[in-house]
């Protein structure tokens, strides 16, 4: 069974970078036919895809966020993880890492969000 | 970018009715769309892809249909497991987006 867990601060300073790791189990990030991606969510809100690694490579951003984003992956330890510079308020959500199907491009397991906090 | 512009925003409704949501899109997504449904607190969870193929474990009281722009969800006879929110969510040339979301509520 496949299973996501996303982990790191809860808070993030105004300017800092959010940075968020997931650890999967169950499966490889190394194999397809799988990208593995990171969503948002702002309270209340719809949600915002953020962007997709394949095969710890190969990455694509959300335009919106691209400048700020950098999408990484440790095949050693089947992590994936996301940097998010110079963050504001704005970047207060819940974070959600996915696993997205390269077959119909669709989030078929998902872990169980973390909530990060922007905020001096 | 694709927009994609669910209705209605909030939609009551009681245990057995027959509802629909609709979901369009701002340029064509062929069958590029699947929809979501999320319960407070809780990560999304996928219903239908390609438009109209229901996931694996998911009741067959929800079905999906359309293509090009316009898209519906139906759920046949609501059970209380269904009132959530749902999402619909298409893919077109590397990128993802999602509608903003038809919050079910009881009637």
């Amino acid at each position: 069974q496949v299973h996501l867990q996303e982990s790191g601060p809860g808070l993030v300073k105004p300017s800092q970078t959010l940075s968020l790791t997931c650890t999967v189990s169950g499966a490889s990030i190394s194999s397809g036919p799988y990208y593995w991606s990171w969503i948002r969510q702002p309270a209340g809100k719809e949600l915002e895809w953020i962007g997709r690694i394949f095969s710890s490579v190969s990455t694509n951003y959300n335009p919106s966020l691209k400048s700020r984003i950098t999408i990484s992956g440790d095949t050693s330890k089947n992590q994936f993880s996301l940097k998010l510079s110079s963050v504001t308020a704005a970047d207060t959500a819940v974070y959600y890492c996915a696993r997205l199907t390269q077959l119909h491009h669709v989030f078929d397991i998902w872990g169980q969000g973390t909530m990060v906090t922007v905020s001096s | 970018d694709i927009q994609m512009t669910q209705s209605p925003s909030t939609l009551s409704a009681s245990v057995g009715d027959r509802v629909t949501i609709t979901c369009r899109a701002s340029q064509s997504i062929s069958n590029w769309l699947a929809w979501y449904q999320q319960n407070p607190g809780k990560a999304p969870k996928l219903l239908i892809y390609k438009a109209s193929s229901l996931e694996s474990g998911v009741p067959s009281r929800f079905s999906g249909s359309g293509s090009g722009t316009e898209f519906t969800l139906t759920i046949s006879s609501l059970q209380p497991d269904d009132f959530a929110t749902y999402y619909c969510q298409q893919y077109n040339s590397y990128w993802y987006t999602f509608g903003q979301g038809t919050k079910l509520e009881i009637k």
